[in-house]
């Protein structure tokens, strides 16, 4: 089956340090993977995804993903947090059918 | 252009009644996936739509769920008997390859 594991429920890191949200995956076969971000009483809005290609990823708001077929890991990451950068992350993971399936979710804190 | 968009974005609605979401997917999309988001359950996948036709409808937690899609647009996801537990909030999504964008989404509560 088909799963996603977002292992922290929330990461507290200081504005401008580096940030990194994790995600790991379940998938047979070649994965398509995506990072997703929500503001309060918002959708969901796109960041990046990895079809193929290059193993380091770069999207939206500066934001950027490295995947790792060993470590069937695909974190997101960000050299410099903003305190908009506060939301709840999702990764997904496109299983059957194109349907997503998403982690449970990370709650990003970034403090002044 | 536009995006996604899906209504009412709030209803509130009485334990039995009946409710229909609409979602109007991005021009062009052929793809429409609904998707449900509550507290215990996390995001979970309801139905998807390619064309007018449905070939994933695994998701749809009971048959007092139904949605269609008519001319490759439009797509109305209807709940009958409401339940408390069907308090949610309900996602829409289109694609046309593999991105798949999300509306705002419509917040379900039954009281």
């Amino acid at each position: 089956a088909q799963s996603v594991a977002q292992p922290e429920d929330q990461v507290n890191v200081a504005e401008g340090n580096p940030l990194t949200v994790k995600c790991t995956y379940s998938v047979s076969g070649n994965p398509y993977l995506f990072w997703y971000v929500q503001y309060p009483n918002r959708g969901l809005q796109f960041l990046l995804k990895y079809i193929t290609g290059d193993n380091l990823v770069k999207g939206s708001y500066g934001f950027e993903a490295e995947f790792n077929k060993s470590q069937t890991s695909f974190h997101l990451k960000k050299p410099s947090a903003l305190v908009s950068d506060s939301a709840l992350y999702f990764c997904a993971v496109r299983g059957y059918t194109d349907k997503l399936i998403f982690g449970t979710g990370t709650r990003l804190q970034v403090f002044p | 252009g536009a995006g996604v968009s899906q209504s009412p974005s709030n209803k509130v609605t009485e334990k039995g009644k009946d409710v229909e979401l609409r979602c109007d997917p991005i021009s062009g999309h052929t793809a429409l996936y609904w998707y449900r988001q509550s507290l215990g359950q996390g995001l979970e996948f309801l139905i998807y739509f390619q064309g007018n036709s449905a070939p994933d409808k695994s998701g749809l937690p009971s048959d007092r769920f139904s949605a269609e899609r008519t001319g490759g647009s439009v797509s109305t996801l209807t709940i009958q008997r409401t339940q408390q537990e069907d308090s949610a909030v309900y996602l829409c999504a289109s694609s046309y390859v593999e991105t798949q964008y999300f509306g705002p989404g419509t917040r379900l509560l039954v009281l």
